[in-house]
């Protein structure tokens, strides 16, 4: 099975300050990974795919790159209603699939 | 528009089974899969399984196997997902989620609202 890690697994930031997760799978997955918003008490939402790809309606201050094992979500100017949990999701191994374990994003 | 809308909230006693819906809407039911994801509270995603609604093929998640299944009624546009021998850690918000390709992937395109399930004796 296919693990995925995140890192960090919290983090405090000002608003207009630029946002780095990492996200690691643990084989190569080329670009089969997905981002995902949840926001409190929310369902989550789609907002990466194929690892750089925006879904349409997303804010462009959030992109994706990243392929292999390695991949990285940047909030290039984050914003008070970015307060969320964020998970990558692998989905190489098609129909399973894993998600990471999340990332907490705070204001400060 | 677009949307799933799963069944309501529900309490059940340790090993009871459950069984929760998940009603698609706003586009041709047989085209898309449908997954299901769980959160205990706190906690992160867990992927459960899959349902493919044109086949009825279904695919579980090795940890879920045994005691998990998901079927559909297509007459009614509708997935279930039944989860047997209940136990407290089974405590959780389910999801069900609509699988999209696109530039070559899937990914979870259309998210329920959620359906919180208790286990308590």
């Amino acid at each position: 099975d296919i693990q995925m890690t995140q890192s960090p697994s919290s983090l405090s930031a000002s608003v207009g300050d630029r946002v780095t997760i990492t996200c690691r799978a643990s084989q190569s997955i080329s670009r089969y990974l997905n981002w995902y918003q949840q926001k409190p008490g929310k369902a989550p939402k789609l907002l990466i795919y194929a690892a750089s790809s925006l879904r349409g309606g997303v804010p462009s201050r959030f992109s994706g790159s990243g392929s292999g094992t390695d991949f990285t979500l940047t909030i290039s100017s984050l914003q008070p209603e970015d307060l969320a949990t964020y998970y990558c999701q692998q989905s190489y191994s098609t129909p399973q699939f894993t998600f990471g374990p999340g990332t907490k994003v705070d204001i400060k | 528009q677009v949307q799933l809308v799963q069944s309501g909230a529900e309490v059940k006693k340790p090993g009871a089974s459950v069984k929760v819906s998940c009603k698609a809407s706003g586009y041709t039911f047989t085209t898309f899969d449908i997954n299901w994801v769980r959160q205990a509270p706190g906690q992160g995603l867990e992927w459960m399984g899959w349902m493919n609604p044109n086949s009825g093929n279904a695919g579980y998640a090795q940890k879920f196997q045994g005691r998990v299944t998901i079927t559909r009624n297509s007459s009614i546009t509708t997935v279930y997902m039944e989860l047997s021998s209940l136990r407290s850690d089974d405590t959780a918000v389910y999801y069900c989620a609509r699988v999209k390709v696109a530039a070559g992937t899937d990914a979870f395109d259309i998210w329920g609202q959620g359906t919180i399930i208790t286990v308590s004796s």
